[in-house]
């Protein structure tokens, strides 16, 4: 199985701030790595496809790098809807497995 | 826009079973890969199952492989997701998403307990 392991587990930041999250996979995921988003209580919501694809509505400060095993999550100029926990997941190979969340807090 | 719908959830005694039904609206199942994703109460999301667009592939997490049965119906546009030996580490919120590779839509989640 691919293990995933995001880093930091939280931070804190400010509203108009960068935040660089980090993926990184046990192998090579052939960019196949997704971005969810979920906020207490509430659903997931998909963010980004392929490392860097934004899925449709998302906006333009979510950006996505990387390639093998290292992958960014970027938000630039955070907003208040942007404090949430964020997840990567590798869907190169089945079992799919997610990174185990990184939750952005208010500052 | 599209629309996953869950029900079925509930409280169960360990070694029991449910049938969880993701009811989906605007998109053709049979067109599309589907998934069922949960989370356990403080945890973070954990893959279950997938099911093809063909119907035929199916694939189990090792936690629920041999216990869970994905299937679905094509004349109802219906996901479901059978659970039987049901145990207290199954207790977790379960997750209809619309796609597998990746998944691109999520329904609101139905909750599971597994108590006795």
């Amino acid at each position: 199985d691919i293990q995933v392991t995001q880093s930091p587990s939280s931070v804190s930041a400010s509203v108009g701030d960068t935040v660089n999250i980090t993926c990184r996979a046990s192998q090579g995921v052939n960019n196949y790595l997704a971005w969810f988003q979920q906020k207490p209580g509430k659903a997931p919501k998909s963010l980004m496809y392929y490392v860097y694809i934004l899925q449709s509505g998302v906006p333009l400060r979510f950006s996505g790098s990387g390639s093998g095993t290292e992958f960014t999550l970027t938000i630039t100029n955070l907003q208040p809807e942007d404090f949430a926990t964020y997840y990567c997941q590798q869907y190169h190979r089945y079992p799919l497995t997610f990174g185990g969340g990184t939750q952005i807090e208010i500052k | 826009e599209v629309q996953l719908v869950e029900s079925g959830g509930g409280s169960v005694q360990p070694g029991g079973s449910l049938r969880l039904a993701c009811a989906a609206s605007r998109f053709a199942i049979v067109n599309n890969d589907m998934s069922w994703v949960r989370q356990a109460p403080g945890k973070g999301l954990e893959w279950v199952s997938s099911m093809s667009t063909n119907g035929v592939n199916k694939y189990y997490a090792d936690s629920v492989k041999g216990r869970f049965s994905v299937s679905r119906d094509i004349s109802n546009n219906t996901l479901y997701l059978q659970m039987n030996s049901l145990t207290a580490e199954d207790t977790a919120v379960y997750f209809c998403g619309k796609g597998s590779r990746p998944i691109d839509s999520w329904g609101r989640g139905v909750p599971v307990t597994v108590s006795s």
